[in-house]
């Protein structure tokens, strides 16, 4: 079965550091662009960054609101999407998803989502 | 970065009213756009891909269309299972972007 799951969230004081993983199974992990994606406590999605596959070398790309603060990488020995956010602001408060990319627009699987907390 | 309109931001239909949502990008996005349902403490799941292409699994009672600048997403007969949160999402140029939500609710 095609699975995702993070871990890592918590709460930590503005200006900290977290960071986040997703446990991928059920397929081939290096032929897809991975991504994490972000949702604010009763607001809508925001796409974070992504790490492309082996084919596109693991490129990446970010959001503007997390440039120079987040690194995504990824272990494919291990299935393991990672996230690091450094300097953390009370506006990264969110639940983080990781999701596998089919095609471009298809986010087909996500995972349940791990709660991060920036607060003092 | 690519703006995407989505409206409305929330309707109230009956169970077997035909909805229609649509998203407007700031500029011509070809047809990378996804839509997505999202129900309250739940993770959103895929509906569309490719502005019209049906994901696996999904009910054909939704249905997209679109390319450019205009897209919609439409339900055919809503469903009890259908009152939820719609995304749309361009995946066209960075950074992505999804539409502000559509909440369906039930009238």
């Amino acid at each position: 079965e095609v699975h995702l799951a993070e871990s890592g969230g918590g709460l930590v004081q503005p200006g900290g550091s977290l960071r986040l993983a997703c446990a991928a199974s059920g397929f081939i992990f290096t032929d897809h662009y991975m991504d994490w994606v972000r949702q604010a406590p009763g607001k809508g999605l925001e796409w974070v960054a992504r790490i492309r596959n082996k084919v596109n070398s693991y490129t990446i790309e970010y959001a503007a609101s997390v440039r120079g603060r987040f690194t995504i990488s990824r272990d494919n020995s291990k299935n393991l999407l990672y996230l690091e956010m450094n300097s953390l602001k009370t506006e990264d408060t969110a639940v983080y998803y990781c999701t596998r990319d089919a095609i471009r627009g298809a986010f087909d699987i996500w995972g349940q989502g791990t709660m991060v907390t920036v607060s003092s | 970065a690519i703006q995407m309109t989505q409206s409305p931001s929330s309707l109230s239909a009956s169970v077997g009213d035909r909805v229609t949502i649509t998203c407007r990008a700031s500029q011509g996005i070809v047809n990378d756009l996804g839509w997505y349902q999202q129900k309250p403490g739940k993770a959103p799941e895929l509906l569309i891909y490719l502005a019209s292409t049906l994901q696996s699994g999904v009910p054909s009672r939704f249905s997209g269309s679109g390319s450019g600048t205009d897209f919609t997403l439409t339900i055919s007969s809503l469903q009890p299972e259908d009152f939820a949160t719609y995304y749309c999402l361009q995946d066209h140029d960075y950074p992505l972007t999804f539409g502000g939500g559509t909440k369906v609710e039930i009238k």
